[in-house]
């Protein structure tokens, strides 16, 4: 079946670093991929997605890329903040099963001023 | 707009009890899916409503169970609870197959 597969954390940068948070999938089809944020007490955000190979998707400074090659949607961004800090998931849904999401573990970002 | 509501937003219960969570929409929206966020198994879908049937379900035993009434509102039912139920049960919809879902901000169950 299909399944999502995300970097082991947590992470603790500096403000100001470069984040990069590993993702890869697996899927019989050709899935939409979505990057999905957790602030504490809060539902999921959809961060950014993108619907096929070599989309990139981008919001708020954050970016990842569709790689159907090496089945992965890493994302990135520059410069993080302090309010950056949040879960972070990794998402697929696979066109032919309607709106189902199959997510990654997540994984913790704890920015430092 | 109004985002997606969930009530409640806490619970508390006890093993062998049953439980009832509601979910609103997004006023247009008509798939309602459901999530358990547990930090052991992570996110796991549930099952999927659209115009009230059933579409799509994971791999949950019998005992959950929901449903969608024409106003797109969703209800998951737990029955006889157990301990390993105590999890963020999330809530997202969207206007359709392919669309952005958006994410309540879940009920915390706590089964003791």
């Amino acid at each position: 079946g299909d399944s999502v597969t995300q970097m082991e954390g947590p992470v603790t940068l500096s403000e100001e670093a470069f984040l990069t948070i590993n993702c890869t999938y697996t899927a019989t089809g050709y899935p939409s991929l979505f990057w999905y944020v957790q602030y504490p007490g809060e539902g999921l955000q959809l961060l950014l997605k993108a619907t096929k190979a070599d989309d990139k998707g981008s919001n708020k400074g954050f970016e990842a890329t569709y790689r159907k090659e090496t089945t992965s949607f890493h994302l990135e961004k520059g410069s993080v903040q302090v309010s950056d800090s949040a879960v972070y998931f990794c998402a697929l849904s696979d066109r032919g099963a309607n709106s189902k999401l199959t997510f990654g573990k997540g994984i913790t970002l704890s920015v430092r001023p | 707009k109004a985002g997606v509501t969930q009530t409640p937003r806490y619970l508390i219960k006890t093993r062998g009890q049953q439980v009832t969570l509601s979910c609103s929409p997004i006023s247009g929206h008509r798939s309602v899916s459901w999530y358990q966020q547990t930090p052991g198994q992570g996110l796991q879908f549930l099952f999927e409503y659209f115009s009230e049937t059933q579409r799509n379900k994971g791999n949950f035993p019998g005992r959950f169970s929901g449903r969608q009434f024409s106003n797109s509102r969703s209800e998951m039912n737990v029955s006889t609870l157990e301990l390993g139920d105590s999890a963020l049960y999330l809530c997202a919809s969207s206007w359709g197959d392919k669309n952005e879902q958006f994410f309540g901000p879940g009920t915390r169950l706590t089964v003791l």
